[in-house]
């Protein structure tokens, strides 16, 4: 079982980028046990998948995201990290990262993030 | 792209057995997994793998997963168990998540 912690801006401007990054503890991210994952939920919506990194650096990406997303680690700090280039209104939702080893086990409590100038 | 189907909401009165069903083209040959979202909470794991509870969900969770249907059944529902149920599949490239279907216990 791993903890992990959202932390970013709560407010990005229309077009601009949003940027996310997710501390893991209890583990180490470059652990070969774990799909390091976000998922966001808009206001009253379901749960999208973003996309997931492996600790080789392997992504997979929501194809109808994946122009606009990048994920990336940082073993020095044991995180990490969600870029969105170009967010609109529609990218205004909570911003959940999770851990999948057999599943999604382990979540943050999520960050709101709302896009509006 | 792949898609799975669920209603948006089911009632179960308390003591009683909540079925909820999640369909998808030949869902039975992918892995289901089933979370649990109380309002203002990060979802919860609460069967993975089609039918394997984690540590620390109550066994009145089950989950079965054949053909085209996929059913999450919560026995002896109680109140605690009101929130909102998500299903999600591996199609192979991609995490796909249901839309959900809230549980009313009443």
């Amino acid at each position: 079982q791993v903890q992990l912690q959202e932390s970013g801006p709560g407010l990005v401007k229309p077009s601009q980028t949003l940027s996310l990054t997710c501390t893991v503890s209890g583990d180490s991210i470059t652990s070969k046990n774990y799909w390091w994952t976000w998922v966001r939920q808009p206001a009253g919506k379901g749960l999208e998948w973003i996309g997931r990194i492996y600790a080789s650096g392997t992504t997979n990406y929501n194809p109808s995201l994946r122009s606009r997303v990048a994920i990336s680690l940082d073993t020095s700090k044991n995180q990490f990290s969600l870029e969105v280039t170009s967010v609109t209104a529609a990218d205004t939702a909570v911003y959940y990262c999770a851990a999948w080893e057999v599943a999604l086990a382990d979540w943050g409590r999520g960050t709101l993030v709302t896009v509006s100038s | 792209s792949y898609e799975l189907t669920q209603p948006p909401s089911v009632s179960v009165s308390p003591g009683q057995t909540a079925s909820i069903p999640c369909s998808g083209v030949q869902l039975g040959d992918k892995f289901i997994y089933w979370y649990q979202q109380r309002p203002g909470h990060s979802p919860v794991l609460v069967i993975y793998q089609d039918n394997k509870r984690p540590s620390g969900i109550p066994e009145r969770f089950s989950g079965s997963n054949s053909e085209n249907i996929a059913t999450l059944t919560i026995s002896g529902t109680q109140a605690v168990d009101e929130a909102d149920y998500f299903c999600q599949a591996w199609d192979g490239s991609t995490y796909v998540f249901g839309p959900g279907t809230k549980l009313t216990v009443l």
